[in-house]
C-alpha cells in the first residue's frame, strides 16, 4: 500500500520562512512532486526531485531524502499570496503517475 | 499557450442521474489524466490514458464510472448512475510524455465541481 503524511495546516508570518514535512510509504518510489492548490483553484507544479537533495526555484526549495522516506518544501520570505494548500506526491515506478497526500493548508498572516 | 480545457465547471444532479465531463488537454500532451478530488482531500487518480490507450484505471469504479479518449485529443468521464459519495471536483490533466519514464509536469485544468443531491 501506499501513504503519504504530512501536516494539515500550518500557519506562518509574511516575510516568514515555513517548512511543510511529508512522509512516504510506497512499494515503488521514483521521486517526489510538490503542487500548490489555491481555493477553488487547479493544482499548479512547484517542485520535483528525483534525487537526494535540495531543489531550489526561487522562494521555493524541496529537499529529498531516500533513506528516510522523507522530503520537505520550504518556502522563504512568505508573501499573502501564498496562503494556499500544498501537496506532496509520489511518483510511483511502473505506472508512471502521481500518488497524493491529503494537503496542508498553508496560512500567511500579516 | 491554452491551457487544459474542462466543461461543464459546476453541475447539480440528484442520486441516479448520469453525468458526464469533457477534457481538452493541451496540445501535443500524450498522456491524459482523471482525478477525484473530495473537499479537503487531494487529487485520487481514476484513469491515466496514453494517446487512446488506458495505462491505468486500478481506482476507477467500473460498476459507474467509464471514460473513453477517441483519437488520442478530448476525453469524457461519465458517471452513472450517481452516488451521494460523489460530489467532489473532477480534475483532468495532461502531460507531454515522450514516452519515456519520468518526471513529467502535469498540468491541471480548473475542475469541474459535481454536487450530487
Amino acid at each position: 500500500g501506499q501513504s503519504l503524511e504530512q501536516p494539515s495546516e500550518v500557519t506562518a508570518v509574511e516575510g516568514a520562512i515555513v517548512q511543510i514535512n511529508c512522509t512516504y510509504q510506497t512499494s515503488g518510489f521514483y521521486g517526489l512532486s510538490w503542487y500548490q492548490q489555491h481555493d477553488g483553484g487547479a493544482p499548479t507544479f512547484l517542485s520535483y526531485n528525483g534525487l537526494d537533495g535540495l531543489e531550489e526555484t526561487g522562494r521555493f526549495s524541496s529537499f529529498l531524502s531516500r533513506s528516510d522516506s522523507y522530503g520537505y518544501l520550504l518556502l522563504q520570505e512568505l508573501q499573502m499570496k501564498d496562503s494556499a494548500s500544498y501537496f506532496c506526491a509520489v511518483l510511483q515506478t511502473g505506472a508512471n503517475n502521481l500518488f497524493f497526500g491529503t494537503g496542508t493548508r498553508l496560512t500567511v498572516i500579516p | 499557450e491554452a491551457g487544459v480545457a474542462q466543461s461543464p465547471r459546476y453541475k447539480i444532479i440528484e442520486k441516479r442521474q448520469s453525468v458526464a465531463f469533457w477534457c481538452n488537454p493541451i496540445s501535443g500532451h500524450a498522456t491524459l489524466y482523471w482525478y477525484q478530488q473530495i473537499l479537503g482531500q487531494g487529487p485520487k487518480l481514476l484513469i491515466q490514458f496514453q494517446n487512446n490507450g488506458v495505462v491505468d484505471d486500478s481506482q476507477l469504479p467500473k460498476d459507474r464510472f467509464s471514460a473513453e479518449r477517441l483519437k488520442g485529443v478530448d476525453s469524457t468521464l461519465k458517471i452513472q448512475p450517481a452516488k451521494l459519495e460523489d460530489s467532489a471536483v473532477y480534475l483532468c490533466a495532461s502531460s507531454m510524455t515522450s514516452g519515456s519514464f519520468g518526471q513529467e509536469t502535469q498540468y491541471f485544468g480548473p475542475g469541474t465541481r459535481l454536487l450530487v443531491l
